[in-house]
């Protein structure tokens, strides 16, 4: 069964820092990898999904990169603000299979101003 | 921008009760989820649904839970006698059909069973 990691578990920040969230997964024949953002006691919002042909995707002050092959992807976020305070959530889905995803345990991010 | 709604926001119920989790995808959407979140661990999928059936379901989904679409627009899940272990929020999601299946996820019903 694919398990999926993320790294840190909490992380805080001072406002304007670049910074970098990391998610592994222990089978790298995945199908699409999806990054969420989730606040407290709400649902999850989508961020970026990256294909398995894919490389990396960007939405904004956002960057998702995707190296299969080491079973890793790393989500980074450019000069943070405290509005990007949540967990953030990395999912994957299993080889050839779009209708479920395994989640990470998440990042908890604080984005001090 | 459309979304994917829930209704309850919040349930409590008495253990061996019946509660039925209602869902309103993303009109367009074709395949549907329902996965959830005990509190303080990680999501996890429930079940999948396309064309009026399930396509896939995991281990937790078992015989007392189901799923139906009633009608074009909502999606349920229902729990037939429930457990104190099924205190959870429960996350139903959509997904195009287009074959890149980005998920997009309702608010959730946080359920409480006494």
């Amino acid at each position: 069964k694919q398990e999926v990691t993320q790294i840190p578990a909490a992380l805080s920040v001072p406002e304007g820092e670049n910074l970098v969230l990391n998610c592994s997964f222990t089978d790298s024949a995945i199908y699409n990898l999806q990054w969420f953002r989730q606040d407290p006691g709400k649902g999850l919002t989508s961020l970026l999904l990256i294909q398995s042909s894919q490389r990396e995707q960007t939405s904004g002050r956002l960057n998702a990169s995707l190296d299969k092959s080491s079973g890793r992807s790393t989500l980074y976020i450019a000069a943070s603000q405290p509005g990007d305070s949540a967990t953030y959530l990395c999912a994957v889905n299993p080889p050839g299979n779009f209708n479920k995803f395994y989640f990470g345990s998440g990042t908890k991010l604080n984005v001090k101003p | 921008e459309p979304e994917v709604t829930q209704t309850p926001s919040h349930q409590v119920t008495q253990m061996g009760q019946e509660v039925i989790l209602r869902c309103v995808p993303i009109s367009n959407h074709l395949y549907f989820y329902w996965y959830r979140q005990i509190l303080g661990q990680k999501v996890e999928f429930l079940v999948s649904f396309y064309n009026n059936e399930i396509s896939e379901k995991s281990e937790i989904f078992d015989d007392q839970f189901s799923v139906e679409r009633p009608d074009g627009s909502n999606f349920t899940l229902k729990i037939r006698s429930t457990k104190l272990e099924d205190s959870a929020m429960y996350f139903c999601a959509s997904s195009p059909g287009t074959g890149v299946e980005t998920q997009y996820f309702g608010p959730g019903t946080r359920l409480l069973v006494l």
